[in-house]
C-alpha cells in the first residue's frame, strides 16, 4: 500500500536553529515528491518538486533532497516567518493526478 | 492574478441539512480537484473534475456527497443529510493539466461544522 509518513510531528527551534525535517513514503514507482507549505486557517502553498533520486532544490532557507525512500526539507537559520506546517505528498507512476499526502510536521521558530 | 476562490470560509450547518462548497479555480485552469482535511491528519482526495465532466470520484462516499464543474461558473462539492463526522475543511485546488506533475494551486478551504 502507498503511505507516506512524516517526522517529527512538531518541531520547536530558536531562531537560527538549523534542522532538517523528514518524509518517508512507499510507493510502487515514483513520478513526482511534492512539498508544501501550509499556514494556519490556509491552504498549502507549493514549495517544491522532485523527480528523481539525487535530485536537490532550494529556496530562500529552504532545500529539499530525494533518495529512494524519503525527502528531507533542510531548514537552514529559520526566521519566525518560516512557522508553518510543512506537508509531503507524492505522485504514483500509475497516476498523473492523484496525490499520497503525509500528516505534516509542524515547524515553530521562536525569536 | 486571483488565485482559486472557495467560499464560504466558514459554513456552519446542523444535521441533516445540505452544505454547498463552491471552488473558483485559477483563470485559465481547467482541472479541479476536491480535498478533505481533519485536524492532525493528511490532506485526503475526494474528487477530480474537468470542465463538465467528473474524471475520479474514488474518493468520495457514494452516498451525500456529489460534485460538479459546470462549463459556467464555480465548482460545487455538494453534501446532504451532512452528519457530524462530515466537519472538516474542504480544499478545492486546480492545474493547467496533469501530464507534467502540474503542481496544485489551493484555496484557503471552507471549514465545515455539523452541529
Amino acid at each position: 500500500e502507498d503511505q507516506v509518513t512524516q517526522s517529527p510531528e512538531a518541531l520547536r527551534l530558536q531562531e537560527g536553529e538549523s534542522s532538517s525535517l523528514n518524509c518517508s513514503y512507499t510507493v510502487s514507482g515514483l513520478r513526482g515528491l511534492f512539498w508544501y507549505r501550509q499556514d494556519p486557517g490556509k491552504g498549502p502553498e507549493f514549495l517544491f518538486t522532485l523527480y528523481s533520486a539525487g535530485e536537490e532544490k532550494e529556496k530562500e532557507r529552504l532545500k529539499a533532497t530525494l533518495t529512494k525512500k524519503e525527502s528531507f526539507l533542510h531548514i537552514t537559520a529559520p526566521k519566525p516567518e518560516d512557522s508553518a506546517t510543512y506537508l509531503c505528498a507524492v505522485q504514483a507512476a500509475r497516476s498523473n493526478y492523484q496525490l499520497i499526502w503525509g500528516a505534516g510536521t509542524k515547524l515553530i521558530i521562536k525569536p | 492574478n486571483a488565485g482559486v476562490m472557495q467560499n464560504p470560509r466558514h459554513l456552519v450547518r446542523r444535521r441533516g441539512q445540505e452544505a454547498r462548497l463552491r471552488c473558483s479555480p485559477v483563470k485559465g485552469h481547467s482541472h479541479v480537484y476536491w480535498y478533505r482535511q481533519l485536524p492532525e491528519e493528511g490532506l485526503k482526495f475526494m474528487v477530480y473534475l474537468q470542465k463538465e465532466n467528473i474524471i475520479d470520484e474514488s474518493g468520495m462516499p457514494k452516498e451525500r456527497f456529489s460534485a460538479e464543474f459546470p462549463k459556467e461558473g464555480p465548482s460545487i462539492l455538494r453534501i446532504q443529510q451532512v452528519v457530524r463526522g462530515d466537519s472538516a475543511a474542504y480544499f478545492c485546488a486546480s492545474s493547467p493539466k496533469t501530464q507534467d506533475n502540474s503542481p496544485l494551486h489551493f484555496g484557503n478551504g471552507t471549514r465545515l461544522t455539523v452541529t
